[in-house]
């Protein structure tokens, strides 16, 4: 994996299901990696920064862990409301610039 | 505590104008950095200004250029516009430049006709 890849593109799921999405980013030479938030009209919003082989955060229903060995990252998203809409970007730093994925654009049914 | 703004919010150009973007850090961030965003990409990294010198770059030609000022401002300039450059343009400011978490501004939508 050379750049930063995140998977589905889109997702639609029905409100009150749990979901998750991928972000793929380069093994070597890590640092960290980032989770935004970016609704429609409004300015991308940071959710985590996740820095070590292993770590797990969470926010209220949002979670997210980390691989840096083999290069991934999971977001979850449990219980899915209509404010979870959004498109979901993961951004890894690499030689000093911040490389974004393309994102994962949520859609949740009512 | 004031977020990121930016101005203009949209703006319309015809090809081989050049414009200009501003933004203003969030208050008590010294690093900007730029980024462009087209229909259906992630956001691309233009470049990043701190101290008032552009310090990382991203794989933009020349007829992107930049300034911070000493209120850690920043402008974004492009010349000889082409059709390609039509995307979001969003600005981020950080404190420092470690690579942390960075505050987004609403973006500026150019479109170029």
């Amino acid at each position: 994996i050379l750049n930063v890849e995140q998977s589905p593109q889109s997702l639609h799921v029905q409100e009150g299901d749990s979901t998750n999405f991928t972000c793929s980013f380069p093994s070597s030479n890590f640092y960290a990696l980032h989770w935004y938030r970016w609704e429609t009209a409004k300015s991308p919003e940071a959710l985590f920064v996740m820095t070590l082989n292993g770590d797990e955060k969470k926010k209220g229903r949002i979670s997210a862990t980390l691989n840096t060995k083999e290069g991934y990252s999971y977001l979850y998203i449990k219980g899915s409301q209509p404010e979870d809409s959004a498109t979901y970007l993961c951004a890894h730093n690499r030689d000093d610039k911040i490389i974004f994925g393309k994102g994962t654009r949520l859609h949740i049914l009512p | 505590d004031a977020g990121v703004t930016q101005s203009p919010t949209h703006l319309i150009k015809t090809r081989g104008q050049q414009v200009t973007l501003r933004c203003s850090p969030k208050s008590g961030h010294d690093t900007v950095s730029w980024y462009q965003q087209a229909l259906g990409q992630g956001p691309q990294f233009i470049f990043q200004y701190y101290e008032e010198e552009e310090r990382q770059r991203g794989n933009f030609p020349d007829r992107f250029s930049g300034h911070q000022f000493p209120n850690y401002s920043s402008e974004l300039n492009v010349n000889a516009l082409l059709l390609g450059d039509s995307a979001l343009y969003l600005c981020a400011s950080t404190p420092g430049l470690a690579q942390d978490t960075q505050y987004f501004g609403p973006g500026t939508r150019l479109t170029v006709l």
